[in-house]
C-alpha cells in the first residue's frame, strides 16, 4: 500500500512569490491535514480537508489556502511569500475526521529567500 | 503556558536503559498522539490514544484522562531510537491537532 506522497520535496522562492504543495494520501483515507515545522514554533496545525470541505483551520493569514480533490488529494498555496514561511510543510491523511492514526508525508522543505 | 507541556526537552541515555517522556495537556481531548521524527523530517504514528495503555514491542504509551497526563516508555533503549518524540493532543476548542515542542532523545552505544 503506498504511503502518503508530497510534491516537490524541495523548493526554494523568493520573498512576494508563491507556491503550491501537493500531497496523495494512502487510497481510502478521505482526511488530508496540513502542518507547518519551524524550528522556532515546531510543529503548527494549518487546516484540515475531509471530503472536499475544510473542516478545521488554524491561525495561520489568509496567504495560506487549500483545497481537496474529489479523489482526496489535497494542494496547499501560499501567496505572497514572506522570510518567516520558510518551514517543512506536513502533510498527514486518515481514514475519518479528527479520529484514527494519522499516516505523514516526508514533507515539503520550502526555503524564501 | 502552552496547551501541550512535554518533559524532559533533552534526553541523553545509555543503550538499554528504560526512558520515559511525559506530556501534560490543559484542554479537553478526544485523543492523544504520540509520534516520532528522525532526522531528515520525516514523521511515524506511535501511537493513538484515548484511555488506558498500550504496548507496541518495546514502546508503551499511557494516559491518564482526569489528570491530563501521558507517559511514552522505551524499554531496552537503543541507538536506533534516537529521535525526537513528539505529543499531539486532538479536540480542544478548534479540535484540531495541537502539539507539544517534541523531546530530543539520544541514545548512546
Amino acid at each position: 500500500k503506498a504511503g502518503v506522497t508530497q510534491t516537490p520535496r524541495y523548493l526554494i522562492k523568493t520573498r512576494g512569490q508563491q507556491v503550491t504543495l501537493s500531497c496523495s494520501p494512502i487510497s481510502g483515507h478521505r482526511s488530508v491535514s496540513w502542518y507547518q515545522q519551524t524550528p522556532g514554533q515546531g510543529l503548527q496545525f494549518l487546516f484540515e480537508y475531509f471530503s472536499e470541505t475544510q473542516r478545521n483551520k488554524g491561525n495561520f493569514p489568509g496567504r495560506f489556502s487549500g483545497r481537496q480533490f474529489s479523489n482526496s488529494r489535497s494542494e496547499m498555496n501560499v501567496s505572497t511569500l514572506e522570510l518567516g514561511d520558510s518551514a517543512l510543510y506536513l502533510c498527514a491523511s486518515s481514514l475519518w475526521l479528527n479520529t484514527g492514526e494519522l499516516f505523514f508525508g516526508e514533507g515539503s522543505r520550502l526555503t524564501v529567500l | 503556558k502552552n496547551e501541550v507541556e512535554q518533559s524532559p526537552q533533552n534526553l541523553t541515555a545509555q543503550e538499554g536503559e528504560f526512558i520515559t517522556i511525559n506530556c501534560s495537556y490543559s484542554v479537553g481531548i478526544s485523543a492523544l498522539h504520540w509520534l516520532q521524527q528522525h532526522p531528515g523530517g520525516g514523521i511515524v504514528s506511535l501511537f493513538m490514544l484515548s484511555s488506558g495503555k498500550k504496548k507496541h514491542g518495546r514502546l508503551i504509551a499511557t494516559i491518564n484522562i482526569q489528570e491530563k497526563h501521558s507517559s511514552l516508555h522505551i524499554t531496552a533503549s537503543h541507538p536506533r531510537d534516537s529521535a525526537v518524540y513528539i505529543c499531539a493532543v486532538s479536540g480542544g476548542s478548534q479540535g484540531n491537532l495541537i502539539f507539544g515542542k517534541g523531546t530530543k532523545l539520544s541514545v548512546k552505544p
